[in-house]
């Protein structure tokens, strides 16, 4: 019930691409679903986040769709680059507040 | 940049050995954490503090004691170090427990052999 379950485990697209990573969750008091980005010898930073009340968030080119009938959610980066080139983590906040966070992706993009 | 400094970078040690690493922060945020990061596990919480001497268990404590005098610093130690504990060893502070968002450190390799 504490899972988040992310895929695909990597990515490869061209830039200008639109890489999709997708989560599911099974702990419908899961209140924060947020996404971390991170890079190459560095540690995780809040990219995006979305609450289970709304379906959609856009900040610049990264979007956050969210589906709480089939509890999943997807982040979607549109035009990518290869600056968006890091390991990408999705997350559930529970009720006590602790981050459950998903596996991972790594996403590389080809110039 | 959050103010997180991780201390030491790299580490390499045998089995056996006690090994602590060091968590400082500037920011003056109450809740401090200790990850773990491994290849298809993704980040594992360890153990987080909620305060100067309040600390609690995540889910993969076992093995791991952690301490925190100065709201400032907090610290995680290995008593006995096994090569199952080669890992990357992140902090990460917040404002509140509930948070929303972590700020983490640059992260703390260790390899036991």
């Amino acid at each position: 019930q504490q899972q988040v379950k992310q895929s695909p485990q990597s990515l490869i697209v061209q830039k200008g691409g639109i890489p999709i990573i997708n989560c599911a969750y099974e702990n419908t008091a899961f209140d924060y679903f947020p996404w971390y980005q991170q890079f190459p010898g560095k540690g995780p930073a809040l990219l995006i986040a979305i609450r289970p009340d709304v379906s959609e968030k856009k900040e610049g080119r990264f979007t956050i769709s969210f589906n709480k009938s089939a509890k999943q959610f997807s982040l979607h980066i549109m035009d990518s680059q290869p600056g968006d080139s890091a390991t990408y983590f999705c997350a559930g906040r529970g009720s006590q507040g602790n981050l459950i966070f998903g596996k991972g992706t790594k996403l590389s993009v080809k110039p | 940049d959050a103010g997180i400094t991780q201390s030491p970078r790299h580490k390499v040690t045998e089995t056996g050995t006690p090994v602590t690493l060091r968590c400082h922060q500037t920011e003056n945020h109450r809740y401090m954490y200790w990850y773990r990061q491994d290849p298809g596990h993704g980040l594992r919480l360890i153990h987080y503090s909620y305060g100067v001497k309040d600390t609690d268990k995540g889910e993969v404590s076992d093995g791991y004691s952690v301490s925190r005098s100065k709201t400032e610093d907090f610290l995680l130690t290995l008593e006995s170090a096994t090569s199952s504990q080669t890992s990357v060893y992140f902090c990460a502070i917040s404002r509140e427990l509930i948070a929303g968002e972590l700020f983490f450190g640059e992260g703390s390799r260790l390899t036991v052999l």
